[in-house]
This record gives C-alpha cells, sequence and structure tokens, in this order.
C-alpha cells in the first residue's frame, strides 16, 4: 500500500475555469477527508466519507464546490468557476471507521488560480 | 468556541536542545487532541495524541502534556535534531465527530545544527 495518493500535484488554472482533484485513500479505509489548507495555516475541513456517503460537508465548501465518492473507494473534489481565494492546497485524508480521528493525509493537490 | 491557538508562530532550537510549541481551547467538549508534523511537500503526518483523562503522554523524544482546568497543552520535543524541523499543528476534535480536526495555526520549527 503507497498510502494516500492525491493528482494532480500540482495545477495552475485561470479564474472561471473549472478544476477537479483526485483522491485514492488507503484501501481498506472507509472514511474520507478532504481538507484545504492555505499558506501559513493549519487545514481546514470541508467535508468527509462513510463510504460512499458524503456525511457532513463545512460551511467553506460553497456551491461551486463538489466532492463525490461514487464507489467508496476514490473521490474527486471539484470547483466550478474557479476564483483567486480558491487558491490553497487541497488535502485528502483516510482512516478506518473504528480509529476515525488517526487521519492519513496525502501529500495534497496544489492550486493556483490566476 | 471552535478555535485552536497555537503558539509560537516559528521556533528557533540549536541541536540536542527542548522544542516547546504551546496550545490553547476554548470548547470544553473537545476530548481528543493530536499533534501533527507537516515537512514541506507533503501532508501532514500524525506524531502523537492524547484524551483528556490524562496529564502527560510521551513517546520517544516526543510528549504532549495536557493541563485540562487550563484548557492548554503542550508538544515537547526532547534532544531535538535538525531531522525534526517541520511545521507542527495541533489539533482538536469530538469524539463523536471522527476525523474532522479543527487545527491551530502551525508552528514552523527550525533545529540548527
Amino acid at each position: 500500500d503507497t498510502g494516500v495518493s492525491q493528482d494532480p500535484r500540482h495545477k495552475i488554472t485561470k479564474r472561471g475555469q473549472n478544476v477537479t482533484f483526485r483522491c485514492d485513500p488507503i484501501s481498506e479505509h472507509n472514511r474520507l477527508y478532504w481538507y484545504r489548507q492555505t499558506l501559513g495555516q493549519g487545514p481546514e475541513f470541508l467535508t468527509y466519507f462513510q463510504n460512499e456517503a458524503q456525511l457532513e460537508k463545512s460551511r467553506l465548501l460553497s456551491d461551486r464546490f463538489s466532492a463525490e465518492r461514487p464507489k467508496g473507494s476514490f473521490s474527486t473534489l471539484e470547483i466550478q468557476r474557479t476564483e483567486q481565494g480558491d487558491s490553497a492546497m487541497y488535502l485528502c485524508a483516510s482512516s478506518l471507521r473504528a480509529g476515525a480521528n488517526v487521519l492519513t493525509f496525502g501529500a495534497g493537490s496544489r492550486l493556483t488560480v490566476l | 468556541q471552535q478555535q485552536v491557538k497555537q503558539s509560537p508562530q516559528s521556533l528557533i532550537v540549536q541541536k540536542g536542545g527542548i522544542s516547546i510549541i504551546n496550545c490553547a481551547y476554548e470548547n470544553t467538549a473537545f476530548d481528543y487532541f493530536p499533534w501533527y508534523q507537516q515537512f514541506p511537500g507533503k501532508g501532514p503526518a500524525l506524531l502523537i495524541a492524547i484524551r483528556p483523562d490524562v496529564s502527560e503522554k510521551k513517546e520517544g523524544r516526543f510528549t504532549i502534556s495536557f493541563n485540562k482546568s487550563a484548557k492548554q497543552f503542550s508538544l515537547h520535543i526532547m534532544d531535538s535534531q535538525p531531522g525534526d524541523s517541520a511545521t507542527y499543528f495541533c489539533a482538536a476534535s469530538f469524539n463523536n465527530q471522527g476525523g474532522k480536526l479543527i487545527f491551530g495555526q502551525g508552528t514552523e520549527l527550525s533545529v540548527k545544527p
């Protein structure tokens, strides 16, 4: 197992474009989380899935953001009509339900919106 | 009430010294307090964690001290090494909310040889 994988690692886009990030969690982990981290700050919770069910969404997740985990395995985070304020590192993490507090993070996908 | 405040923002320590990072929280319902270590270009990695029913937890050179009455907890890194240079985040969560962690702002630690 190679841990939590995220793709792409870096994405530069122009304002108004749509972007999609993919996360492949650790295979036996049934919980998957998305966090956002801006420069010099700690990660902020966005949303999480238990298998394919999206159980909670933060107020930070505006209508332009949508996350899916269609088969309870990988997840995608799409940002529509990107704004410069969306520039951040988007981190994915996964955990076992039993040890839900113990998160394993991926290396993140860095988004730059010009 | 949902915030976790971390200090200092940056810290420089000589090799072999003790690094101390502090965090404070407001919500007494928090019941899980982890510390994460993040190297440049990597995601945060769990270092050590504590629950409020104990006052101290030690794992190797890393110790968490927890003061429930003061609503504070701290990370002590003994015999700090250059390889410990990283950004450290404290966090807190409610047990029934699993991995929904509330992170502090981070401390950038630099250990000088």
